[in-house]
């Protein structure tokens, strides 16, 4: 079974500032993805980064990046330049495949203005 | 177009009922889910199919049944509606080895 965990419910910074959201999962897979998903208050589910678990470098999306360190089981997520649009849930997720993901429990981002 | 949608995106109704939620995607994907959204904002997977067939069923209730007529469509079906099913309930696809999921808008359903 896997298992995504997400320790800050919450979190809040200035517009422009960067932004850090932790995630550690647990896996017994060896191949398998890791994804961040952003869901805004209109609830639609948006994928952020994708990163496979086989690729040592960090995925990046624009103002999106990813530090990625696999034995630590680690896949945070950076949001530079942070905007307004940028408020939301935030997912971790891992798997892939039939399995589908497994989700963390989200982390809120409020960018103030 | 839209990739993967879902009907109906609202649904109020009594403690008893039973109802449908249908979802359809035009991406060619060969699997599909059910995902629950609860209150809490937490994504639990209930259902898994791949080319019409299951391959998960997670602990969900038996009120609660999928049926895929073909790899284009998964609805799911629930009996005997309680207040604990009250939740936001996502349909998504994916195409087999790349783990991405394409989700609908979902449907929050909202039981009296």
């Amino acid at each position: 079974a896997q298992t995504v965990t997400q320790s800050q419910p919450e979190m809040s910074v200035q517009e422009a500032e960067t932004v850090t959201l932790s995630c550690t999962y647990d896996t017994s897979e060896n191949n398998y993805y890791l994804f961040w998903y952003k869901q805004p208050p209109s609830r639609q589910m948006i994928l952020v980064i994708r990163q496979e678990a086989y690729k040592q470098q960090n995925a990046t999306e624009n103002r999106f990046s990813v530090n990625f360190q696999k034995a630590a089981k680690s896949f945070s997520l950076k949001i530079s330049d942070s905007q307004l649009g940028d408020t939301a849930m935030y997912f971790c997720a891992s798997g892939g495949g039939a399995d589908g993901l497994t989700f963390g429990k989200g982390t809120h981002l409020i960018i103030q203005p | 177009d839209t990739a993967v949608s879902q009907t109906p995106k609202y649904l109020v109704t009594q403690m008893g009922n039973d109802k449908s939620i249908k979802c359809e995607q035009n991406l060619g994907h060969d699997t599909m889910y059910w995902y629950k959204q609860d209150s809490k904002k937490f994504l639990k997977i209930m259902f898994s199919y791949n080319n019409k067939e299951l391959i998960i069923n997670e602990t969900v209730p038996n009120r609660f049944s999928p049926k895929s007529p073909d790899k284009a469509h998964l609805n799911l079906h629930i009996n005997s509606l309680e207040l604990g099913d009250s939740a936001v309930y996502f349909c998504a696809s994916s195409q087999e080895f790349t783990g991405e999921l394409f989700f609908g808008e979902g449907s929050r359903l909202t039981v009296l």
